[in-house]
């Protein structure tokens, strides 16, 4: 059993075009992370959110921490090529220390 | 360092045989993570260390795997009779604290069994 699960699995897009990653839980995370991985490299954290309906905005990116804080949601506007990879949730709980990672959605953005 | 390094990049390994990973964290994190990634897999966490408290193993897929971590800073990961099974990247990460803020992870070692 998967404890996060995201969605979709893959996405191919073109330049210009938005989308919507999620990650979704029916356990409660204390904090969730998005990290984004390329090829042959190890995944680089992009965002931390903490509160429920907490909202982040990096640029393009905009990320979102549920009410119940189980799920969240990665919206990225106006795709570019430089934002292909693969995006990994993670979930902490409580005072466990280690992070509970989704498989991931990979993401291509075709110029 | 100015981050996680990892060593060796790349290992390729006959069934059987014994294979020692290598991580050095950044300078004064507390908190330092070993996770495999197999394709389609996502990351499987391994062990985690947090100062000097006792490690949490409960991710060890086998006692064929171990890990230390020596004077609070560089951790090794061994894995005794490699199979196949084991092909896969290893991640090591650490974190100023318990994660809660975020990891830094190095590039990884390609482990292959064949």
């Amino acid at each position: 059993t998967q404890l996060l699960e995201q969605s979709p699995q893959f996405l191919s897009i073109q330049e210009g075009e938005n989308l919507t990653v999620y990650c979704n839980s029916s356990s409660v995370f204390s904090s969730l992370q998005w990290y984004r991985q390329e090829p042959g490299e190890g995944p680089v954290l992009l965002v931390t959110v903490v509160t429920g309906g907490e909202v982040k905005k990096l640029k393009r990116l905009t990320f979102q921490f549920g009410d119940a804080r189980k799920d969240s949601s990665l919206h990225i506007t106006a795709a570019q090529p430089g934002d292909t990879g693969l995006y990994l949730c993670a979930g902490a709980r409580g005072s466990q220390g280690n992070l509970i990672f989704g498989k991931g959605t990979k993401l291509s953005v075709k110029p | 360092g100015a981050g996680v390094s990892q060593s060796p990049s790349n290992k390729v390994t006959e069934k059987g045989k014994d294979v020692e990973l290598r991580c050095d964290p950044i300078s004064g994190h507390t908190a330092l993570y070993w996770y495999r990634q197999s394709l389609g897999q996502g990351l499987e966490f391994l062990i985690y260390f947090q100062g000097n408290s006792a490690p949490d193993k409960s991710g060890l897929p086998s006692d064929r795997f171990s890990a230390e971590r020596t004077g609070g800073s560089v951790s090794t990961l061994t894995i005794q009779r490699t199979q196949q099974e084991d092909s896969a990247v290893y991640l090591c990460a650490s974190s100023p604290d318990q994660g809660g803020r975020g990891y830094t992870f190095g590039s990884g070692t390609r482990l292959t069994v064949v």
